[in-house]
């Protein structure tokens, strides 16, 4: 019944470090997204694709860059770690217009 | 710019009370508009959008171009609905969030 899957729960890394955060879905969906959701500033996108090798700079895209190499595939990267990264990191997927389904989160803190 | 406004961050009620929380958005064209909830320790999912025009557990949200609001409303609140929920909308493939509001219905 999982429809986008996240590969990651929990991460901790370290300040500096090149991070990858993994996204697939398995609805044939060309609509990928990544959101950070911070307490009393919501959901806010990072980036997002329309379609494979496709992106589009969100609000916040400083810091973060994407990679879409398959349909199924979303990655979000953060060059060089920092503190300020630290947050709940969702990934998200749609056809235009319609539901977007949200995998489970990835909790990254940066040390 | 393409906004969306939810100006309450936390709205606690009574079970058996009406609930509106609102939302505002920000758009020259025809917006697409969506509510998304997250109860605790679950995804984000969708709640309601608006062209379809249905109830889903028992909220309802009308499109107000002239306001340009989309509030949702229940007549009578559960503690089950105690969740975080965010007003969305859609444009040129993108989906934009607001900043949430947290519903807290008490007993």
């Amino acid at each position: 019944d999982v429809k986008v899957t996240q590969s990651s729960r929990y991460l901790v890394k370290r300040t500096g470090e090149k991070v990858f955060l993994e996204c697939v879905q398995d609805m044939d969906h060309e609509n990928m997204f990544w959101y950070r959701q911070d307490p009393g500033l919501g959901l806010r996108l990072i980036y997002f694709s329309y379609d494979v090798k496709m992106k589009e700079k969100g609000d916040i895209p400083e810091g973060y860059s994407v990679s879409r190499e398959k349909k199924e595939r979303f990655s979000l990267i953060l060059e060089s770690a920092s503190t300020n990264q630290t947050s709940m990191y969702l990934c998200a997927s749609s056809l235009s217009y319609v539901e977007a389904f949200f995998g489970q989160g990835t909790r990254l803190t940066v040390v | 710019a393409q906004r969306v406004t939810q100006p309450e961050k936390l709205l606690s009620v009574f079970k058996g009370a009406p609930v509106e929380l609102k939302c505002n958005y920000s758009y020259s064209g025809s917006p697409e508009l969506f509510w998304y909830v997250q109860y605790s320790r679950q995804r984000l999912q969708l709640l309601l959008r608006h062209i379809s025009r249905e109830s889903i557990k028992g909220f309802t949200a009308d499109l107000n171009k002239g306001e340009t609001s989309f509030h949702l409303k229940k007549p009578f609140a559960q503690e089950e609905d105690s969740a975080m929920y965010y007003c969305a909308l859609s444009f040129s493939d993108k989906l934009i969030f607001g900043t949430g509001t947290r519903l807290q219905v008490f007993p």
